[in-house]
């Protein structure tokens, strides 16, 4: 079945203690991207991936790292959590190109809370 | 400037139709989208529209595009509870290429 992987599904850890969220698709996906969702704002990109080792910054990526050693892994990195990215975190991939075939598919969401 | 706006509830009662709207910033988006999001669960694709479309019918789904006014609508006749969820409207600006830039998402909640 195609989709996308991620975990934890839920993780609650303190302020400081660095945790890794990791996200595997199996489509042969170039484009990966984490979101972050919070109420009234809706899902904010951290950062993204075009391919393999090429990543890039999205609109709210303070705090956050990402790597793309491999095609089907892009795992979101908080080297130092804090309170204000308690959150729900989705992964995406998608082909690259723009348009109804080049869709996302989605991850089920980690939702992370920084005590 | 990529923008999205959505009014953030609607309540109707189950067999009303229900309207979602939505406005964008970037008319260079050629792809415009409707997501829908379920409790617990991430977002799947409800249905899109080409740009160059003022109209898309799917089943119970309408989608109206006013390009002038860069306003989006998402008509769903007929709603049942099963229709209760978080629906995400979304646009792809050119520059951004594969960058879907979402709304802060509408609750839709179905009255039985």
């Amino acid at each position: 079945e195609a989709q996308v992987t991620q975990n934890p599904r839920y993780l609650i850890t303190v302020t400081g203690k660095k945790l890794t969220v990791t996200c595997s698709q199996n489509m042969n996906h170039e484009y990966m991207s984490w979101y972050r969702q919070d109420p009234g704002l809706g899902l904010r990109q951290i950062y993204y991936s075009m391919n393999v080792e090429v990543t890039d910054k999205g609109d709210v990526p303070e705090g956050y790292k990402v790597s793309r050693k491999e095609k089907r892994n892009f795992p979101l990195i908080l080297e130092s959590p804090s309170p204000n990215q308690t959150s729900l975190y989705f992964c995406a991939s998608s082909p690259l190109g723009t348009g109804p075939n080049y869709g996302y598919t989605f991850g089920s969401g980690t939702r992370l809370t920084v005590v | 400037g990529e923008d999205v706006e959505q009014s953030l509830f609607l309540s109707v009662r189950e067999g009303d139709s229900s309207v979602i709207n939505c406005t964008y910033t970037d008319s260079s988006s050629t792809y415009l989208y409707w997501y829908k999001q379920e409790p617990g669960a991430g977002l799947q694709l409800l249905t899109y529209i080409f740009s160059n479309m003022d109209m898309k019918q799917d089943q119970r789904l309408t989608v109206l595009l006013n390009k002038k006014d860069k306003h989006l609508s998402l008509r769903i006749a007929d709603t049942q509870t099963g229709d209760s969820a978080i629906y995400f409207c979304a646009e792809t600006p050119m520059e951004y290429g594969n960058k879907l830039v979402f709304g802060a998402g509408t609750i839709l909640r179905v009255k039985s």
